[in-house]
């Protein structure tokens, strides 16, 4: 079946970066984009940014410039979210979802909790 | 502060119906598409409703959305008790280099 898979919990000091990655299975990888949404606990969502596994190319929202890269492995089908510099409000569920341009996120991974603390 | 905004909870009787209401603006809903997306305690978010009123395959018809300008609604007939969740919409802003936006969440409770 069309699935996410996502990377296990982390747990991170203030500063230090962490990479979620995210395997897709059940459908031609290359084919939708990749996108990363972040709740903290208690919070809605929040969308970081998208990737399209074809090409590379990617956009990030304006909070996360300059902070966070994402990335891919076709021959894997597995994108990668890498969030540096961080903070203890960084401290949230990352999910990856899959979602065309502009359309809706109709496959979303299970969550990788990332808890940042001294 | 989200850039969309919806009621933080809302509650009814089961078998009853119940809207959730989210505003925004004309750089998200007033030009672009309304999604909902359904979270259960402890689960990930769901899609529920895309293109402002369609229905994923698999989702009960229960489910309905419709939008007006700069405001969409949820729709929720028949209410059960596994209804209960947080309820989210999303759009595409066009500003900046355009970026997806969410409401803050309504939490729903079927009494």
């Amino acid at each position: 079946q069309v699935q996410l898979v996502q990377s296990g919990a982390e747990v991170k000091k203030p500063g230090a970066s962490v990479k979620v990655s995210c395997k897709a299975s059940g459908y031609t990888f290359t084919s939708y984009d990749i996108n990363w949404v972040r709740q903290a606990t208690g919070q809605g969502l929040e969308w970081m940014g998208w990737m399209n596994p074809n090409s590379g190319n990617t956009g990030y929202a304006q909070k996360f410039q300059g902070r966070v890269t994402m990335t891919r492995n076709t021959s894997i089908s597995t994108a990668y979210m890498e969030l540096s510099s961080l903070r203890s409000e960084d401290t949230a569920v990352y999910y990856c979802a899959r979602g065309d341009p502009r359309a809706a996120f109709d496959i979303w991974g299970q969550g990788t909790m990332v808890t940042v603390s001294s | 502060q989200s850039v969309l905004t919806q009621p933080p909870s809302v509650s009814e009787a089961p078998r009853q119906r119940v809207t959730i209401s989210c505003s925004g603006s004309s750089s998200n809903i007033g030009n672009n598409a309304v999604n909902w997306y359904q979270q259960l305690p402890g689960k990930a978010p769901k899609l529920l409703i895309y293109y402002d009123d369609l229905l994923p395959s698999g989702v009960s018809d229960r489910f309905s959305g419709s939008k007006s300008g700069t405001s969409a609604s949820l729709a929720i007939s028949g209410l059960q008790s596994e209804d209960e969740a947080d309820y989210y919409c999303a759009a595409w802003d066009d500003r900046l280099n355009g970026n997806w936006v969410f409401g803050g969440g309504t939490k729903l409770t079927v009494l």
